[in-house]
């Protein structure tokens, strides 16, 4: 099956300073990503939706400017969180969409493990 | 390595009931979730399973049996609007997330 991997797993860092965060789409190529944050033992919160070549869409109440999303081939998307906060300390799932449908399916990354301190 | 199963598609009637089943193998565990996903949209969480036995929440009910590795979704009372994809996944001991295929379930009239 489709596999799609995020580096690094886990990440702990200072408050005021960025992460960046990889997605990868090892085996397709994917014309659109998406970004999620996991609050513990709830549901998946779309942050934003990254497509190839062109800016990403944020959802509502996702500051752009504080989450940076890049999207540069078809197989790689970066979610970079610039001054980061203890608040910002989460889990960050990506996943990849196969397919121009959008009925196709999204392949999930495994996750990434953000603690700022 | 690490492994979760569960069937690719499913069919049901509109009324009846069906279990969605989930195996998995991993390093550690750390929880079950199940997630619904519509056609074009963000997973929304079913529910989340710990220790074992079945949690019930309203039309749905989640099975764990850590021993057996073995999970599933039970719907009630399906609804033509349960037409969706089930997605099963599980939290390993570094706390990363194994994810399932997903099982697309659809319901007929």
């Amino acid at each position: 099956g489709a596999v799609v991997s995020q580096h690094p797993s886990w990440v702990i860092c200072k408050s005021g300073t960025s992460v960046k965060i990889e997605c990868r789409s090892l085996d397709f190529q994917a014309t659109t990503m998406f970004w999620y944050r996991q609050f513990p033992k709830q549901s998946l919160m779309l942050m934003a939706t990254s497509n190839e070549g062109s800016k990403a869409t944020y959802e509502q109440g996702v500051e752009k400017d504080k989450f940076l999303i890049n999207h540069a081939s078809l197989t790689l998307s970066t979610l970079t969180v610039t001054s980061a906060h203890p608040e910002d300390s989460s889990f960050y799932i990506c996943s990849a969409h196969r397919g121009l449908a959008d009925t196709d399916t999204q392949y999930f990354g495994p996750g990434t493990r953000l603690t700022v301190l | 390595g690490q492994n979760i199963d569960q069937p690719t598609e499913m069919t049901a009637t509109e009324g009846a009931i069906v279990q969605i089943n989930c195996t998995y193998q991993t390093s550690g565990f750390n929880g079950l979730f199940w997630y619904q996903q519509h056609a074009g949209e963000a997973p929304t969480f079913l529910s989340y399973n710990v220790l074992d036995g079945l949690e019930e929440k309203g039309r749905f009910s989640s099975f764990l049996s850590r021993s057996k590795g073995y999970s599933y979704l039970l719907l009630k009372e399906l609804q033509m609007k349960d037409s969706a994809s089930y997605l099963c996944a599980v939290m390993d001991s570094n706390y990363q997330l194994i994810w399932g295929a997903g099982t697309k379930l659809i319901i007929k009239p």
